[in-house]
C-alpha cells in the first residue's frame, strides 16, 4: 500500500523558533498534500492543500506566513511552523493522494510542542 | 461552508453491528470517505463512496445518499481493536476541499 513519512514524530522547542516538518510519499506520486492540525479530542482541521509546483491554498483563519508550505517535488512538502508560539503545540498530519482522487493516505503524524 | 454532524460517542458489544451515521451540508459533493484513528495515531482509510448505495470491504461497510446528504459506516462483527474514533470526510471542488466530521468515539466492550 502507499506510504507516506513524516519527520520529525515528535518536536519541542522554545517559543519564536522556527520548525520545519517533512512529509514524503516514499512509493507513490503525490500530485496534492495536505496538512492538518489536531488537537487533543477535537477533529482534523484542514489547514492547507498544495498541489505539486504551485502555491498552497490556505484555508480560512490559517497564517500563510506563519505556517509556510512547499511542495517542490511530487514526493516531498514541508510546513515550516514560522515564529512558534506554545498556542501552535498541536499534533501535525500530512496526507499525500494521487491526481486519482481518494483515497488519502496519511503520514504518522508530528507532535509539536511549544514552550 | 462545509458542515458535518456524527454522534459523538458509541458504545456496542464485542461480535456486535454498529452504525455510525453521518450527516453533511456542503457545496460540489464529489464524495465521502471514512477514517480510523487510534488514539495517538494517525488516521487510516476504510471506505470511499462517489455514488448512492453501499460499498463493502470486510467486515466493514459504507452507505451514501447523496439526496438525502447522508452517509453510515457499518461495522460487523465487532472486535475489541475497532475501539477508535470514526471520522466522516466530505471531499469537494474536484476533491481540493476536504472537510472532516467532529468525529465519533467507538467503544467496544466484552
Amino acid at each position: 500500500g502507499a506510504v507516506v513519512s513524516q519527520h520529525p514524530s515528535r518536536v519541542i522547542c522554545k517559543s519564536g523558533t522556527s520548525v520545519k516538518i517533512e512529509c514524503r510519499s516514499l512509493d507513490f506520486q503525490a500530485t496534492t498534500m495536505f496538512w492538518y492540525r489536531q488537537f487533543p479530542k477535537q477533529s482534523l482541521m484542514l489547514m492547507a492543500t498544495s498541489n505539486e509546483g504551485s502555491k498552497a491554498t490556505y484555508e480560512q483563519g490559517v497564517e500563510k506566513d506563519k505556517f509556510l508550505i512547499n511542495h517542490a517535488s511530487l514526493t516531498l512538502s514541508t510546513l515550516t511552523v514560522t515564529s512558534a508560539h506554545p498556542e501552535d503545540s498541536s499534533f501535525y498530519i500530512c496526507s499525500a493522494r494521487t491526481s486519482g482522487g481518494p483515497p488519502q493516505y496519511f503520514g504518522p503524524g508530528t507532535r509539536l510542542l511549544v514552550l | 461552508g462545509q458542515s458535518l454532524e456524527q454522534p459523538s460517542e458509541v458504545t456496542a458489544v464485542e461480535g456486535a453491528i454498529v452504525q455510525i451515521n453521518c450527516t453533511y451540508q456542503t457545496s460540489g459533493f464529489y464524495g465521502l470517505s471514512w477514517y480510523q484513528q487510534h488514539d495517538g495515531g494517525a488516521p487510516t482509510f476504510l471506505s470511499y463512496n462517489a455514488l448512492d448505495g453501499l460499498e463493502e470491504t470486510g467486515r466493514f461497510s459504507s452507505f451514501l445518499s447523496r439526496s438525502d446528504s447522508y452517509g453510515y459506516l457499518l461495522l460487523q462483527e465487532l472486535q475489541m481493536k475497532d475501539s477508535a474514533s470514526y471520522f466522516c470526510a466530505v471531499y469537494s471542488g474536484g476533491y481540493q476541499k476536504v472537510t472532516f466530521g467532529t468525529g465519533t468515539k467507538l467503544q467496544v466492550i466484552p
